[in-house]
Formats: C-alpha cells, sequence, structure tokens
C-alpha cells in the first residue's frame, strides 16, 4: 500500500538536544512538506521541497532543518534553536504533475514535547 | 487574520446535516480541498473541487462553491458520531502552486 511514514509517533526532546523526525513516502511524489500544529490551531508550513537536493523556508523555518537526499525520504530536524518545539508536526506529499494542482497527502504525525 | 478562514466550533445533532463554511482570499485559486483530521491523527482528503465548478458531491458530502463571494462549503448529509473531527479548508493558489494554503480549521462535534 502506497502511503505516508512518520516515525516515530511519539519523542521527548531534552534542553539543548537536536532531534530528527523521519518522513518516508512510497507514492513517488515530487514535492514533500513539513508542518507544524498547535492545539487548536492550523497547520502552519515549516519548509517544503519540489525535488530532490532542494527545498525552500517555509512561514516558520528558524530553528529547523531539513535535508532531500533521496525522493522518498524528507527528514525534520527540530535544533536546539527551537525554544519552543512541543507541537504536532505533520509531513506531506503532493504529486507535482498536471499542473501542480494535486492534493496533498499526509502522514499519521509525529508528538514531540519537552522533557 | 488567516488567508482562509474558518469559523473554530460547530455542533450538531446526530441525523442531522452538518454545514461547514470557509471563505478565502485569493480569486486566482485553481483547487479548493476539504480534509478531515481525526485526533491524534494526519489529515484525510475528503473532497475537492475545481475553481470553473459550483457545485460537487460525492455520497453524504456535497461542496458548494460561490468563486463571487469566494466563500465554499461542505454539507455533510445525516451527521453520524464518527464524523466528529476537525475539518479543514485549504486553497491551490495559481500564483503560488506549489503551496497549498490551509484554514485553521471547524471542530465539528456532534450530539446524541
Amino acid at each position: 500500500d502506497g502511503g505516508i511514514t512518520q516515525s516515530p509517533k511519539y519523542l521527548f526532546r531534552k534542553e539543548g538536544q537536536n532531534v530528527t523526525l523521519s518522513c518516508e513516502q512510497n507514492l513517488n511524489h515530487d514535492a514533500m512538506y513539513w508542518y507544524r500544529q498547535d492545539p487548536g490551531q492550523g497547520l502552519r508550513l515549516i519548509y517544503y521541497s519540489q525535488i530532490v537536493n532542494d527545498f525552500q523556508k517555509g512561514d516558520i523555518a528558524e530553528g529547523y532543518s531539513v535535508s532531500r537526499e533521496k525522493k522518498e525520504s524528507f527528514p525534520l530536524t527540530v535544533t536546539s534553536a527551537q525554544k519552543n518545539p512541543t507541537a504536532f508536526y505533520l509531513c506531506a506529499s503532493r504529486d507535482r504533475d498536471r499542473g501542480g494542482n494535486q492534493p496533498q497527502h499526509f502522514g499519521d504525525g509525529t508528538r514531540l514535547s519537552i522533557l | 487574520g488567516e488567508d482562509v478562514e474558518q469559523s473554530l466550533f460547530l455542533s450538531v445533532r446526530e441525523g442531522d446535516s452538518s454545514v461547514i463554511n470557509c471563505t478565502y482570499t485569493d480569486s486566482s485559486s485553481t483547487y479548493l480541498y476539504w480534509y478531515k483530521q481525526e485526533p491524534g491523527a494526519g489529515l484525510q482528503l475528503l473532497t475537492y473541487i475545481f475553481s470553473n465548478m459550483d457545485m460537487k458531491q460525492d455520497q453524504r458530502l456535497t461542496v458548494l462553491l460561490n468563486k463571487k463571494d469566494k466563500h465554499l462549503s461542505l454539507r455533510i448529509a445525516d451527521t453520524q458520531t464518527g464524523d466528529s473531527a476537525i475539518y479543514f479548508c485549504a486553497e491551490n493558489r495559481y500564483s503560488s502552486a506549489s503551496k497549498i494554503i490551509f484554514g485553521s480549521g471547524t471542530r465539528l462535534s456532534i450530539r446524541p
């Protein structure tokens, strides 16, 4: 079955620590996205990548970093510079063909908390 | 404020119809989407409508688009307890085809 897998489901971070959230997709989608969702709020775009070895900052990129070395993988690192990392993180992917109008498909999310 | 706006809460009686409303600002939007999020899960695409359509029906779901007023609605007929979730409206702007803009979500609760 094709889909997007995020791991781990729950993650805890200590002060001063970097943590990496995994996102893997087997949908053969070119574009991938990372969002942050805070309680009772909508989605805010952190980073996105339209093609391998290329990515762009979203609306709240500070304190985060990404890489896109493979088409199927788009890991997100939450660095120690992100002072309020507690949130639900969602990864999405999208087929860029046919005029860029395809919907995004989402993983099940990773909930990150501070210890 | 949000570029895509939704009311935060909606409560309906089981068996009634639910209507979730959304307004957007960019008249160049090509596709508009409705997503459903259940607790602790990701977003599931429910349905979408192309901007040259006025209405789309898919089983219990009806999407209405008023392009003049930039208003989108999702009607769920015969609402069931399993419909309890947060519903997000989203737009795909022609001017920014690489990104989709999401509303803040409407929490639908069902009362017996």
